[in-house]
């Protein structure tokens, strides 16, 4: 069954350096999302992406953020100074072509850890 | 906000007993979705309705959707030990780009 990955599964990082961290989305899936759960808390969205551009972002997605389709496969996030609140599981997921009136599909996670 | 806000937070039952769960929205929709998460793990899809539709059934999953309400249910019949993860209704926001998650309900089921 097709699924969606997420690398690393768990990252440490100093505050202040850059992460990246990588989604492979399922094959034929238009829409891709990220979002952020900070333990304990509720799943918050980040931004959706869809035909190679963000379609929307939430307001946690300031311009420390940035996300990229480099190879039309990957899917990655880019967090460019990390702080320690960043501390969270992101999460990676796709959707068909109708993006949010279709059910999504989640990665297992990438929990970053920002000390 | 279009987000969907469950009731209750948390709910502990015994094993064979009914789970209902409900989430309230504030703007119309398109569909309301619930999903399942284990903890520590990725969010699973258990189910969609649409605005037009008023009730849908997937196993021991019963959804109800309110709209004049603005609100939906999930309930679990015969629940199970395994069946203890936390529950999230979703839904799409007004410009219908990006799908938007509840706060939760945190399910116990005790053998």
């Amino acid at each position: 069954e097709p699924e969606v990955t997420q690398t690393p599964s768990h990252q440490v990082t100093q505050m202040g350096q850059e992460v990246i961290l990588r989604c492979v989305p399922i094959s034929n899936h238009l829409y891709f999302y990220w979002y952020r759960q900070i333990l304990g808390q509720k799943v918050e969205f980040l931004v959706s992406f869809y035909n190679n551009e963000i379609s929307e972002k939430s307001e946690i997605f300031d311009d420390q953020f940035s996300v990229e389709r480099p190879d039309g496969s990957n899917f990655t996030l880019k967090i460019r100074s990390t702080k320690l609140e960043d501390s969270a599981m992101y999460f990676c997921a796709s959707g068909g072509d109708r993006g949010p009136n279709t059910e999504a599909f989640f990665g297992q996670g990438t929990r970053l850890t920002v000390v | 906000s279009q987000q969907g806000e469950e009731d209750p937070q948390a709910l502990s039952i015994q094993e064979g007993e009914n789970a209902t769960m409900n989430c309230s929205y504030k703007t119309s929709i398109n569909n309301l979705q619930w999903y399942r998460q284990n903890s520590g793990r990725g969010l699973v899809h258990l189910i969609l309705i649409r605005s037009n539709e008023r009730e849908k059934h997937s196993g021991r999953l019963r959804v109800t959707l309110d709209t004049s309400k603005k609100s939906s249910s999930l309930l679990i019949t015969a629940s199970r030990a395994a069946d203890t993860a936390s529950y999230f209704c979703a839904t799409g926001n007004q410009a219908g780009t990006a799908l938007i998650f509840g706060k939760g309900t945190t399910l116990s089921v005790s053998s």
